[in-house]
């Protein structure tokens, strides 16, 4: 069965240090999420692609924050420098067409210390 | 969007029925009614959709009263694996409208034996 793919599945660094994400979706599917989950609460959306475009980026803090899908395939999350609130698990999920379920791929446990 | 509104938390035996009522009073003519589960530290998992009246698969049914402001999940004879949160979405997610999709608290779900 297909699945999003993310790596690194967990992931501990220093505050104001660099850290990627990245995400793979599955093939063929056009729409991108990157969520933050921090632990108790739901899934907050930091951006969304369709193909290489993004959509929605509102909720991202692009002082900090960047994303990127250059291919409209595979997609990276940075965050430069980590602060010790961005630790959290951020998730990726793909969607293929009009109101299909969304596929969701493992987290990146992010800890910054 | 249409903002959702459902209970924090829920209890239940193994072998009982659960039924998670969402309200979603400002939902559009166009918005599905999509509900995830999600186990700790994975990323949630599509369980159904549906635009009125009822939806059954394997898994859950969904029932959508005529006014569609609110929907209710419904869980067969639950067993301890069902131990979850479970969200409830409300959107458009159609090519045109590049919906967000949009996750609040959800509802802790919590069967003992």
């Amino acid at each position: 069965e297909a699945e999003v793919a993310q790596s690194p599945r967990y992931k501990i660094t220093e505050k104001s240090q660099a850290v990627a994400f990245w995400c793979d979706p599955i093939s063929g599917h056009a729409t991108l999420y990157w969520y933050r989950q921090i632990l108790g609460q739901g899934p907050e959306l930091l951006v969304q692609f369709q193909d290489e475009s993004v959509v929605d980026d509102s909720q991202l803090p692009k002082d900090r924050f960047s994303a990127e899908r250059l291919k409209g395939v595979d997609s990276t999350l940075k965050i430069q420098p980590a602060e010790l609130g961005d630790s959290a698990m951020y998730l990726c999920a793909s969607i293929k067409g009009e109101n299909t379920e969304a596929f969701f791929g493992q987290g990146t446990r992010l800890t910054v210390v | 969007l249409a903002k959702t509104t459902q209970p924090i938390s829920m209890d239940s035996y193994e072998g009982q029925e659960v039924n998670i009522t969402c309200s979603h009073n400002n939902i559009a003519t166009n918005d599905y009614i999509t509900w995830y589960q999600q186990f700790p530290s994975q990323g949630p998992r599509f369980i159904i959709q549906g635009y009125k009246t009822k939806v059954t698969n394997e898994v859950a049914s969904l029932f959508i009263p005529a006014d569609r402001k609110s929907s209710t999940l419904s869980l067969p004879r639950v067993s301890l694996s069902d131990t979850a949160v479970y969200y409830c979405l409300v959107g458009d997610w159609t090519t045109d409208s590049w919906g967000k999709l949009q996750f609040g608290a959800g509802t802790q779900v919590v069967v003992t034996p």
